[in-house]
């Protein structure tokens, strides 16, 4: 089955610096990326996603970059804000499959 | 606004009780899954169902069942429940596709 490896497992960063999270996974065959952002307390919830026949997506100060070649696809977050704090995880769809596989979660501390 | 609600936020049973677990998604979505998340394991499948009556394992199956007797309805058993089952359990459904899971708030289990 799919295998999604995340890094870092915590990072702190200052209120106006960006943060990257790395996720690689281990099916050749996965077609769909999305990352969740859980708040202390609150349920995961899509922050961006991006399907396999997309190199990038943005959405303001969030992107997801995607490299097929080396299965790898990460997010990046500009011009972090001490609300963007909480629990960031990456997930991947392999083809013909019902479920996602997630990642093992980042959390992120932006410091003001 | 998709709604996936879980039927407790705080549950505390004994050890060797059976244990309901309760989740109703409003969306009428094919796909409904039950996730247990740990501190720095992530979010690991438990059970999936991709329609009425039909089931599948995840990750980590033992010591839990479910069952899906309506499409909307997707509940998990623990049949004799353990200190080590003591954890956060997410719901989560899903439409057939590439696209989004919408999550339960959660219930936070303690096995005591």
């Amino acid at each position: 089955g799919e295998n999604v490896e995340q890094h870092p497992s915590t990072l702190s960063v200052q209120e106006g610096d960006s943060a990257v999270i790395k996720c690689t996974y281990s099916d050749s065959a996965s077609n769909y990326f999305p990352w969740y952002k859980q708040e202390l307390g609150k349920r995961p919830q899509l922050i961006i996603d991006i399907r396999s026949n997309v190199g990038e997506k943005k959405d303001q100060r969030i992107a997801v970059t995607l490299n097929k070649t080396a299965k790898h696809f990460s997010l990046h977050i500009t011009e972090t804000q001490p609300e963007d704090s909480a629990v960031y995880f990456c997930a991947a769809n392999g083809a013909g499959s019902y479920q996602l596989t997630f990642g093992k979660g980042t959390k992120l501390s932006v410091i003001p | 606004d998709v709604k996936v609600t879980q039927s407790s936020r705080y549950l505390v049973k004994r050890t060797g009780e059976k244990v309901f677990l309760e989740c109703v998604q409003d969306m009428d979505h094919e796909n409904m899954f039950w996730y247990r998340q740990d501190p720095g394991l992530g979010l690991r499948l438990i059970y999936f169902s991709y329609d009425v009556k039909m089931k599948e394992k995840g990750d980590i199956p033992e010591g839990y069942s479910v069952s899906r007797e309506k499409k909307e309805r997707f509940s998990l058993i623990l049949e004799s429940a353990s200190t080590n089952q003591t954890s956060m359990y997410l719901c989560a459904s899903r439409p057939t596709g590439n696209t989004e899971a919408f999550f339960g708030q959660g219930t936070r289990l303690t096995v005591v």
